[in-house]
């Protein structure tokens, strides 16, 4: 079946520092493929997404780009900021089913 | 649109009395589906809806969890009899095909 995986955390970085965090997807067929982040206390919310190969997802300075070759999606950002202190998800919905899978999470700690 | 709608947003019960959470999906969404997020097993599907028919409930962890969708708006969560294990943050989000997924804020149920 379909599956996520992404690395485990926690990732703690200085601020301006670049960020990769990494996920690989196992799916049939072509799914959209979705990054999701999580602040203290609240639900989920959409970071990005990308629905077809080679298509780059971007949104406030975080990019990833689905990659069908290596089938990656590896979340990216240039700089980052201690309010992106977060829990990020990567997540794929697809196939014949439209099941919405997400991996393990991973806890990103910026320090000033 | 106001979002996916919880309801309680916090739910303290004693051990053996039955939980039910509730959920309103976002107007014209035709994907329910239920989560559960704990820190040892992160975030689980517990079951989906299309069209209010369930899809999937393999994430249902036992008998004692039910789920039912009557109409497009409402869909609700039960567990009878509630135990301490199931303790853990329980979100509802709602989706088009193939789309995001937006969540709800939650509702943090305590097993006593």
């Amino acid at each position: 079946g379909n599956s996520v995986t992404q690395m485990e955390g926690p990732v703690t970085l200085s601020e301006e520092a670049f960020l990769t965090i990494n996920c690989t997807y196992t799916a049939t067929g072509y799914p959209s493929l979705f990054w999701y982040v999580q602040y203290p206390g609240e639900g989920l919310q959409l970071l990005l997404k990308a629905t077809k190969a080679d298509d780059k997802g971007s949104n406030k300075g975080f990019e990833a780009t689905y990659r069908k070759e290596t089938t990656s999606f590896h979340l990216e950002k240039g700089s980052v900021q201690v309010s992106d202190s977060a829990v990020y998800f990567c997540a794929l919905s697809g196939g014949a089913t439209n099941k919405l899978i997400f991996g393990t999470g991973t806890l990103l700690a910026v320090q000033p | 649109d106001a979002g996916v709608i919880q309801s309680p947003r916090h739910e303290v019960t004693e051990m053996g009395q039955e939980v039910t959470l509730r959920c309103k999906p976002i107007s014209g969404h035709d994907y329910l589906f239920w989560y559960r997020q704990t820190m040892m097993r992160g975030l689980e599907l517990l079951i989906y809806f299309n069209n209010n028919v369930p899809i999937d409930d393999s994430g249902m962890p036992e008998d004692r969890f039910s789920a039912k969708m009557p109409n497009a708006s409402f869909s609700t969560l039960k567990i009878q009899p509630s135990e301490p294990r199931d303790s853990a943050v329980y979100f509802c989000a709602s989706s088009l095909a193939r789309s995001e997924a937006f969540f709800g804020q939650g509702t943090r149920l305590t097993v006593v």
